[in-house]
């Protein structure tokens, strides 16, 4: 257990839908990280976020957006679905500062687009 | 090019046995991170090991250990003592100091233990 959680675990959405996920960072970390896993493929940056701003990000349209909260939960949104947006989303959380490398997953949340 | 490669679609072991699991890398970063992670069918990633490029001895966990070579670029994964609930996609994954957080994951390998 890495003390992150994802909720949903599990959504179905149709096409030009809009879909909100959450993630709730192990205490402590203050930022986190997004990314996508398309089916049998690593996972893909989406962004990250550092005391409540988007600090970095992947090679994603602007119709995934994010949010990170003063107690450093996070939302991943995305607009218009598309098919293509089906996938496992992760969100990871670490500390901040040197030495703290590791970021730790959430068990994710596996959106299906139809 | 590709920022991670792992050259091994799938691996079998025997339970009991060694396996190393290959990853290259490629980076002009003099500073950057190195880290394997464990998905089993259930989906979530689970952190095994970490190696930073400034570290002069390999990194260990338990069964796990990486062996780091800078020169060549490579982290290979090693597990000693495989166990049936080692089965599962093994994932390389590298942090450049130059894009934060950000990491890049390879194609991953899946393993499974045979009995």
């Amino acid at each position: 257990e890495t003390g992150v959680t994802q909720s949903p675990t599990h959504l179905i959405k149709t096409r030009g839908q809009q879909v909100t996920l959450r993630c709730s960072s192990q205490s402590g970390h203050n930022t986190v990280s997004w990314y996508q896993q398309a089916l049998g493929q690593g996972p893909q940056f989406i962004f990250q976020y550092y005391r409540e701003e988007e600090n970095g990000r992947g090679n994603f349209p602007p119709r995934f957006s994010g949010l990170q909260f003063p107690n450093y939960s996070s939302e991943l949104n995305v607009n218009a679905l598309e098919l293509d947006d089906s996938a496992l989303y992760l969100c990871a959380s670490r500390e901040g500062g040197a030495g703290k490398e590791t970021q730790y997953f959430g068990p994710g949340t596996r959106l299906l687009v139809l | 090019a590709q920022k991670i490669t792992q050259t091994q679609p799938g691996m079998f072991v025997q339970e009991k046995e060694a396996v190393t699991l290959d990853c290259t890398y490629d980076t002009s970063d003099p500073s950057y991170g190195l880290f394997w992670y464990k998905q089993p069918s259930s989906g979530e990633m689970i952190f095994l090991i970490y190696q930073g490029s400034y570290d002069q001895q390999n990194a260990t966990e338990g069964r796990y250990s990486l062996n780091f070579q800078k020169a060549r670029k490579s982290a290979n994964l090693v597990i000693s003592a495989s166990q049936l609930g080692d089965s599962a996609m093994y994932f390389c994954a590298m942090r450049e100091e130059e894009y934060g957080n950000k990491l890049v994951f390879g194609a991953g390998t899946i393993l499974r233990v045979k009995s």
